[in-house]
């Protein structure tokens, strides 16, 4: 079974700074998306960024990209100019390729933005 | 075009009573899936619905949990004899019809259940 995990429950940042926050998974699969949602405060899901496992490019939204690494099973966000809207759970996301299948989510990392 | 659509976006039950929670899905969009969170924790897989067929129910609790999408109307999640634990936010995704391209599920706003 597909598992995912996020090592950091909490992490803060200056605005205007970066910050990287982790993701790893496990899978046996070779084709498969990635996810990032962000959850404000209103708790909606906001879709942030999308890998697919076959692009080897990172996916890149604005401040917002990704560092995939296949084969280490490593999918990091990286937030540049880091703002105070950006405070959120981030959770990190997997799913099948193959089948219209479900999401598989990690527990989340809190981001706090100090002004 | 509109969101997906939860309501209610508050319901409090007491124990014992049922819980009816609705979704309607992006317009053109055939496949739904419910998701529980619990409080500090992720989202959590528990149906995956197409017109008047259930695809997994994998995540559902086996027993008081039940889900439908009619051909006519939104999809539900129904809890019976709801208990404290049941407490959690309850979101709705849809996604459209696959052509073996990328199906992105677009979520709710979900609901959150109290149970007193």
């Amino acid at each position: 079974a597909q598992t995912v995990t996020q090592s950091q429950p909490e992490m803060s940042v200056q605005e205007a700074e970066t910050v990287t926050l982790s993701c790893t998974y496990d899978t046996s699969e070779s084709d498969y998306y990635l996810f990032w949602y962000k959850q404000p405060p209103s708790r909606q899901m906001i879709l942030v960024i999308r890998q697919e496992a076959y692009k080897q490019q990172n996916a890149t939204e604005n401040r917002f990209s990704v560092n995939f690494q296949k084969a280490a099973k490593s999918f990091s966000l990286k937030i540049s100019d880091s703002q105070l809207g950006d405070a959120a759970m981030y959770f990190c996301a997997y799913r099948s390729m193959f089948r219209d299948d479900k999401i598989i989510f990690g527990k989340g990392t809190r981001l706090h933005i100090l002004p | 075009n509109a969101g997906v659509m939860q309501n209610p976006r508050h319901l409090v039950r007491r124990r014992g009573q049922e819980a009816r929670l609705r979704c309607s899905p992006m317009k053109g969009h055939s496949h739904v899936y419910w998701y529980r969170q619990l409080p500090e924790e992720g989202l959590k897989f528990m149906v995956y619905l197409q017109k008047e067929n259930i695809i997994d129910e994998s995540g559902m609790p086996k027993e008081r949990f039940s889900a439908e999408f009619p051909k006519e109307g939104p999809s539900i999640l129904r809890i019976q004899q709801v208990v404290r634990g049941d407490s959690a936010a309850y979101f709705c995704a849809s996604s459209p019809l696959s052509r073996g391209g990328p199906d992105t599920q677009y979520f709710g706003p979900g609901t959150r259940l109290t149970v007193l």
